[in-house]
C-alpha cells in the first residue's frame, strides 16, 4: 500500500546550521509532494510544494529535492532559527487521488 | 490569505454524547477535509468532501460523520462520542489538485 515515511523522528540543530530533513514515499505514481511545518498547539502551516516534472524547487531559506528513482524527498532549510523548531511532515498525491498521504513527522529542534 | 476557521479550539464532553466540530473556510475551495492527529500515529483522514453533499470516507471512518451542505462550510459528527475518539482534530481546505490549508485544530477531550 502507499506509505510516506521520514528517516528520522527527530532531528537536532544548532542555530545556523542547515537542516535537511528526508522523506521516502512508496508510491511511484505520486506526482505532488508538499511539506508542512506545525508548531505546538497550531495547524500544519504549507511550506513548499513540488510536482513530479521537476526535482528541485526553491522558496524562501527552503529548498525542496526529488528523486523519483528511489522515491526520495529532502526538506533542506539554511540558516536554521530558532523559530524554525516544529515538527515537519511530508505529504504525497497521486493525480487520481483528492487526499494527500502524510508522513509520521520529524521533530526539529534548534539550540542557540 | 487563506483562512479555514473552526468552531472550537478545545472541546471537552462526556461519554456517549452526539459532538459537533465545525469548520469554515474563506476561498471558496472545492475539497474539504478532517484528520485527526495523535502522537506516534501522524495525520489520518476520517472523511472528505470534494463538493457540496458530496463525501468520501478516509483511513478512519468508523465512529464519524460528515455533512457539506454548504460550499464553504464541512462539519464533523461524533455519533456517540468515546474515550478512544479523544484527539486533536485537524479540517483542511483545498483547491483541486492543491495544496491544502489547515485550521488550527479543535482538541477533543472524552471523558
Amino acid at each position: 500500500g502507499e506509505s510516506v515515511g521520514l528517516h528520522l523522528p527527530t532531528l537536532s540543530v544548532q542555530e545556523g546550521d542547515n537542516s535537511i530533513i528526508n522523506c521516502a514515499y512508496s508510491n511511484s505514481a505520486s506526482d505532488y509532494f508538499i511539506w508542512y511545518k506545525q508548531e505546538s498547539g497550531k495547524g500544519p502551516q504549507f511550506i513548499i510544494d513540488i510536482r513530479s516534472n521537476m526535482d528541485k524547487r526553491q522558496g524562501q531559506r527552503v529548498t525542496v529535492l526529488l528523486n523519483k528513482t528511489v522515491k526520495h524527498l529532502s526538506l533542506q532549510i539554511a540558516a536554521t532559527q530558532p523559530g524554525d523548531s516544529a515538527v515537519y511532515f511530508c505529504a504525497e498525491k497521486t493525480q487520481a487521488g483528492t487526499a494527500l498521504i502524510f508522513g509520521k513527522g520529524t521533530t526539529l529542534s534548534v539550540s542557540s | 490569505d487563506v483562512k479555514v476557521t473552526q468552531s472550537s479550539r478545545y472541546l471537552v464532553k462526556r461519554t456517549g454524547e452526539k459532538v459537533f466540530l465545525e469548520c469554515v473556510q474563506d476561498m471558496d475551495h472545492e475539497n474539504m477535509f478532517w484528520y485527526r492527529q495523535d502522537p506516534g500515529l501522524g495525520l489520518r483522514l476520517i472523511y472528505f468532501s470534494y463538493d457540496v453533499k458530496m463525501k468520501e470516507k478516509g483511513d478512519i471512518p468508523e465512529g464519524y460523520s460528515v455533512s457539506r451542505e454548504k460550499k464553504e462550510r464541512f462539519s464533523l459528527i461524533l455519533e456517540s462520542a468515546s474515550t478512544n475518539q479523544t484527539s486533536m482534530y485537524l479540517c483542511a481546505s483545498s483547491r483541486m489538485y492543491n495544496e491544502q490549508y489547515f485550521g488550527p485544530g479543535t482538541r477533543l477531550t472524552v471523558t
